[in-house]
């Protein structure tokens, strides 16, 4: 059973608007968070991290939220771009021993 | 870039062969990964490495074996193919806080 879910395989949003892609997590030993985002026939490459000791983290256009209580976090773009159009993926694990597991990813589509 | 090359890159093989991916990392990092990405699965973890001869499973870790003899390079074999073992297969190397991945290897299974 994946401990790690991205419920929508799909989001669709304005270019300029907000996108907003859901994690969902089952393991409660998590405490480290990351999200990926992938071009096709490319390797994923980092878009931003965060410890379970924060709740949120900022870098640019791009804020993770993190819900310890709920097992949850959010990735937000704001403003969000053509170029943004991906598939992006969240991964979990404990930190010290370095082993991430990652979800089923959720395809952003920015229109112009 | 990490300097993490993966091969070969693309690779069509007959059911029950022998397979073996490659990946080699140039920066001398203790932790490598091997995970498959599958349509509507994501990217699942094979095997993982952290350090020569230490070596881990995964969530999907049947049907494939690992090596690390050497810390540059981590190998992953699939010892006889099936045609559920058709995907791509990414290799990543653990460096400050981030996973680092190679461009990856699609292999075939006919």
């Amino acid at each position: 059973d994946q401990q790690v879910k991205q419920n929508s395989p799909s989001l669709s949003v304005q270019e300029g608007r907000i996108s907003i892609l859901n994690c969902d997590y089952t393991n409660s030993m998590f405490d480290y968070f990351l999200w990926y985002k992938k071009y096709p026939a490319e390797g994923p490459t980092f878009l931003i991290s965060i410890s379970s000791i924060k709740d949120k983290n900022e870098d640019g256009r791009f804020t993770v939220f993190l819900n310890k209580s709920a097992k949850h976090l959010s990735l937000h773009i704001v403003p969000s771009q053509p170029g943004d159009s991906a598939v992006y993926f969240c991964a979990a694990g404990v930190y010290n021993f370095n082993k991430f597991y990652f979800g089923s990813g959720t395809k952003l589509n920015v229109k112009p | 870039d990490a300097g993490i090359t993966q091969s070969p890159r693309h690779k069509v093989t007959e059911t029950g062969t022998p397979v073996t991916l490659r990946c080699h990392q140039t920066e001398n990092h203790r932790y490598m990964y091997w995970y498959r990405q599958d349509p509507g699965h994501g990217l699942r973890l094979i095997h993982y490495s952290y350090g020569v001869k230490d070596t881990d499973k995964g969530e999907v870790s049947d049907g494939y074996s690992v090596s690390r003899s050497k810390t540059e390079d981590f190998l992953l074999t699939l010892e006889s193919a099936t045609s559920s073992q058709t995907s791509v297969y990414f290799c990543a190397i653990y460096s400050t806080g981030e996973l680092f991945f190679g461009e990856g290897s699609r292999l075939t299974v006919l």
